[in-house]
């Protein structure tokens, strides 16, 4: 079974505007990661957020952790027609060696 | 530096066949995850090999199996193959155990008719 849940599940917006999806789960973790997924191909690691940090940035990517909440979110900014994917959050419990857990993912589709 | 390489990257078998699919990892990296992806349960990790070991399994049946080889190379076998067992199967590599991120191949596309 998934750790969590990704919302929204799918999400439509036009180039140049933002997106954010959020990402809930369940356990205690020891980091959660962010993928995306092109259409039929694997998938390609963008951020890594350990649980003692808050906010992280790379480039046009932010990612907030809110363990209390046990949440995530990720924002990516100015958003080009490249972004269209979907995006995975995935986390890591202490001492799980690289059993990652995956949420459901976002869907996103940038609009020229 | 070559990326994680799966084979084969598309594959149709029938109910019943048994399947291999191969993982050939980053250069210098020795542990090999191996996921499940379906539109209906998404991504589940079937299980993890580091030194020739199996350090983690998911939940999944004794059909599922895999291997590690010195080199660090990886094989996972799936027998008596259901409509179910239909999927893109991911591998992933890192340098260690518990190292990340990991790294992903393009998956191998199973089709079972």
């Amino acid at each position: 079974s998934q750790q969590g849940e990704e919302d929204p599940q799918a999400l439509s917006i036009q180039e140049g505007e933002n997106a954010t999806m959020n990402c809930s789960y369940k356990t205690s973790i020891n980091n959660l990661q962010w993928y995306r997924q092109n259409s039929g191909r694997g998938l390609v690691h963008l951020i890594l957020i350990r649980s003692n940090e808050r906010e992280k940035h790379s480039g046009r990517l932010r990612v907030t952790l809110d363990t209390s909440k046990k949440s995530s979110s990720l924002l990516i900014t100015a958003s080009r027609a490249a972004d269209t994917a979907s995006y995975f959050c995935a986390t890591l419990p202490g001492a799980a060696g690289n059993k990652l857990t995956f949420g459901g993912g976002t869907r996103v589709l940038v609009k020229p | 530096k070559a990326g994680v390489t799966q084979t084969p990257r598309y594959l149709i078998k029938t109910r019943g066949q048994q399947v291999t699919l191969s993982c050939s990892p980053i250069s210098g990296h020795r542990s090999v995850s191996w996921y499940q992806q379906t539109p209906g349960q998404g991504l589940q990790f079937l299980f993890e090999y580091f030194s020739e070991t199996q350090r983690n399994k998911g939940n999944f049946p004794g059909r599922f199996s895999g291997r590690q080889f010195s080199n660090s190379r990886s094989e996972m076998n799936v027998s008596t193959l259901e409509l179910g067992d239909s999927a893109l199967y991911l591998c992933a590599s890192s340098p260690g155990q518990g190292e990340q991120p990991q790294h992903f191949g393009d998956g191998t596309r199973l089709s079972i008719l």
